[in-house]
C-alpha cells in the first residue's frame, strides 16, 4: 500500500545549525510525485517543492535543499543555517493514482515538528 | 483571486448537532479535497471530488457527507457531530494536471463538546 513515513516526530536545533528532515515513501506507481509542505504556527499549509519520479536531480532553493533517491525511496529535506523562522511542522506527501478511476489523491506523512532555538 | 476559502474559521458544536463546512475556490479547479488534521496524524483524506456532481470516499469518510453541486464549491457535512470529530479541517483544490500542486484553504477549527 502507498505510504509516507516521517519517522522524526520532533527535532530541536540551535539557530545556524543544519538540519535534515527524513521522508520515506512506498508506492506501486511507476509515475508519482512527491511534495514537501511547511505549516508554520499560524496554521496555513505552504507548498515548498514538488518532484516527479523521473527527476532524481537534487534541488536547492536558497537555504533549502532536497535529496531524492529512488533506490532508497527517500525524499529528504535539508535546511542549511537554520533560522528561528524555520520553526514549523513539515509534511512530506505522495501523489498516488486511483487505479479504478485514473484520478489521483495525496497521502501525507505524519509530519516533523522543527524547533529552531535562538 | 481569493484562491481557496473556507467558512467558518472556527466553530464549537455540541454532540449531536449538525453543521456544514463550505469550501470555495475561484481557480476553476476540477479536483477538490477535504482533509482533517489531528495531532501526530498528519493530514488524512476524508472525501474528494473530481468534478461537479461527483464525490468519492477517502481514508476516513465515516460520519461525514459531501456534495459538489457547483464546480467552485465543495461542502462537508457532519450530520451528528461527535467529540472524535474535533479537528482542524482543510480543503484543497487542484487542476486535473498532475504536474500541479494542491492549493489549500486556511483551515476550519472545529471543537465538538
Amino acid at each position: 500500500a502507498q505510504k509516507v513515513t516521517q519517522a522524526q516526530t520532533e527535532i530541536s536545533v540551535v539557530e545556524k545549525e543544519d538540519v535534515t528532515l527524513d521522508c520515506v515513501y512506498e508506492t506501486r506507481d511507476t509515475t508519482y510525485y512527491l511534495f514537501w509542505y511547511k505549516q508554520p504556527p499560524s496554521g496555513e499549509l505552504v507548498f515548498l517543492i514538488r518532484r516527479n519520479s523521473f527527476d532524481e536531480q537534487n534541488e536547492i532553493s536558497g537555504r533549502y535543499s532536497w535529496n531524492f533517491q529512488k533506490s532508497t525511496s527517500s525524499f529528504n529535506f535539508t535546511i542549511t543555517a537554520s533560522q528561528v523562522v524555520d520553526s514549523a511542522v513539515y509534511f512530506c506527501a505522495l501523489s498516488e493514482v486511483v487505479h479504478t478511476s485514473g484520478t489521483y489523491k495525496y497521502i501525507f506523512g505524519t509530519g516533523t515538528r522543527l524547533k529552531v532555538l535562538a | 483571486n481569493a484562491g481557496v476559502t473556507q467558512t467558518p474559521k472556527f466553530r464549537v458544536l455540541k454532540t449531536g448537532q449538525s453543521m456544514t463546512l463550505l469550501c470555495a475556490q475561484d481557480m476553476n479547479h476540477e479536483y477538490m479535497y477535504w482533509y482533517r488534521q489531528d495531532p501526530g496524524m498528519g493530514l488524512r483524506l476524508i472525501h474528494y471530488s473530481v468534478g461537479e456532481g461527483t464525490t468519492a470516499k477517502g481514508e476516513v469518510p465515516d460520519g461525514y457527507n459531501v456534495s459538489r453541486l457547483k464546480k467552485q464549491n465543495f461542502l462537508l457535512g457532519l450530520e451528528s457531530a461527535a467529540p472524535s470529530q474535533t479537528s482542524v479541517y482543510f480543503c484543497a483544490s487542484i487542476t486535473a494536471d498532475r504536474e500541479e500542486t494542491q492549493y489549500f484553504g486556511p483551515g476550519t477549527r472545529l471543537l465538538v463538546l
